[in-house]
């Protein structure tokens, strides 16, 4: 697995855009991108993840570079509720069903200012 | 509303002890793992399981078992032979083990052990 590296915290203020950076940059062809956040003390929560293309879901937007060695999740108005760190995956496309093997580094603390 | 669930939430433990902690999904899902997080660090897998009957040692596996005798059950036990069994513990489970967008990981609420 790619290793990825992320700042350690950043604060966002209620209602703005909060822009959570990612560098991949040891990244092959065939690795996707995964995001999850985790609120204290509870289990992880999938946000997004692409490949190539940027994606949107209800959640957040994800934006990879065209050369794909780095990444930015959006989260478009983030409320205090989205205080969480915030952990971003890159895993290996594997042939014939291995594993789901994420390797989820320390992340970045985001911290929602009212 | 389809989950998993873990149990106990909190659990304390003397040294020596054996300890089992629960993970149940009903989201009909083929693969369960387990991990383990210390404060301020990431997530390590334990093992894993991609069907039922059989599993596999992740990272840090020395100190642990499993079985997986249903698809709806993973249970972790924390050994003697575990020597920093302290931490909180992750139980999740995919639809398979492909990469495709129908495969990400859903997580239980976790089980914090401590050991006296």
């Amino acid at each position: 697995d790619a290793k990825t590296t992320q700042p350690p915290s950043m604060d966002c203020a209620e209602g703005r855009a909060a822009n959570l950076p990612c560098n991949h940059s040891t990244i092959s062809g065939n690795e996707y991108v995964y995001w999850y956040r985790q609120i204290h003390s509870q289990g992880p929560q999938y946000i997004i993840h692409g490949l190539k293309n940027n994606e949107t879901n209800e959640m957040a937007s994800l934006i990879i570079t065209e050369d794909r060695k780095s990444s930015t999740l959006i989260l478009p108005h983030a409320t205090l509720r989205d205080t969480a760190v915030y952990y971003c995956i890159v895993r290996v496309r594997q042939v014939g069903g291995a594993t789901n093997k994420l390797i989820f580094g320390t992340g970045t603390l985001l911290a929602v200012q009212p | 509303d389809g989950g998993i669930t873990q149990s106990p939430k909190y659990l304390f433990r003397k040294e020596g002890q054996n300890v089992t902690l629960s993970c149940e999904q009903n989201l009909n899902h083929d693969a369960m793992y387990w991990y383990r997080q210390d404060p301020g660090q990431g997530l390590r897998l334990i093992y894993y399981s991609q069907i039922v009957n059989d599993f596999q040692k992740g990272d840090i596996a020395e100190g642990y078992s499993v079985s997986r005798e249903k698809k709806e059950s993973f249970p972790l036990t924390v050994t003697s032979a575990q020597k920093n069994p302290t931490a909180f513990y992750l139980c999740a489970s995919s639809k398979g083990t492909g990469l495709s967008g129908a495969n990400v990981l859903t997580f239980g609420a976790g089980s914090r052990l401590t050991v006296l």
